[in-house]
């Protein structure tokens, strides 16, 4: 159980255009989704809380007209990376936090953009 | 500020080395701090979640002692397998909220048989 998507898995554009990633939750409902990003080598950086039914949280240095984040139903969390540049070229992960309580944090596989 | 680092960067040891991972955080009023692997291009997996209130978990061939006062835990993993290769991770919540995590840059590790 508590197994979350992403898809797609890999996706390369051009720059300029604009890129949608979707979280799932396939077995559980999760009211809060977080959104991050790992560059190569390095750890995975907060990029967003989002939260079922209302605004995302971004942290600080996140531009929130920039990465979208749409939180629409209990387990389902979308970011849309507007516009990407090259230097939005990254591997974005989500992770899904049960409604249910738990401490743990279910995360996704991951999604692999690259902009050319 | 909450800062998480982890030492070394990187490992690499014959297959059945017993082998000690450190991470170490600034702030120690953490409410847990949890251990993940991460395998290349690749999502994360839980191993171990540890409570404030706790000093170590242990699952299988993975011990994760927690020792608040210092800022610190270690993962211990014992009889090290190629299948152990990977990144090793650990995070505690952001301050006063408790379902953000920061990550520390993580440990590689290659285990070669």
């Amino acid at each position: 159980g508590a197994v979350v998507s992403q898809h797609p898995s890999r996706v390369i554009c051009k720059s300029g255009t604009s890129v949608k990633i979707e979280c799932r939750s396939l077995d559980f409902q999760a009211t809060t989704m977080f959104w991050y990003r790992q560059f190569p080598k390095q750890s995975l950086m907060l990029m967003a809380t989002s939260n079922e039914g209302s605004k995302a949280t971004y942290e600080q240095g996140v531009e929130k007209d920039k990465f979208l984040i749409n939180h629409a139903s209990l387990t389902l969390s979308t970011l849309t990376v507007t516009s990407a540049h090259p230097e939005d070229s990254s591997f974005y992960i989500c992770s899904a936090q049960p409604t249910s309580g738990s401490d743990t944090q279910y995360f996704g596989p991951g999604t692999r953009l690259t902009v050319l | 500020k909450q800062e998480v680092t982890q030492i070394p960067a990187a490992l690499s040891v014959p297959e059945g080395e017993n082998l000690v991972l450190n991470c170490s955080f600034t702030d120690s009023a953490i409410y847990n701090l949890q251990w993940f692997r991460q395998d290349p291009g690749k999502g994360l997996t839980s191993l171990l979640l540890i409570q404030s209130s706790q000093r170590e978990q242990t699952s299988g061939r993975l011990n994760a002692s927690l020792d608040k006062s210092s800022g610190r835990s270690t993962l211990y993993i014992a009889a090290s397998q190629p299948g152990d290769s990977a990144t090793y991770l650990c995070a505690v919540p952001f301050s006063g909220g408790y379902n953000k995590l920061i990550f520390g840059a993580g440990t590689r590790l290659a285990v070669h048989p």
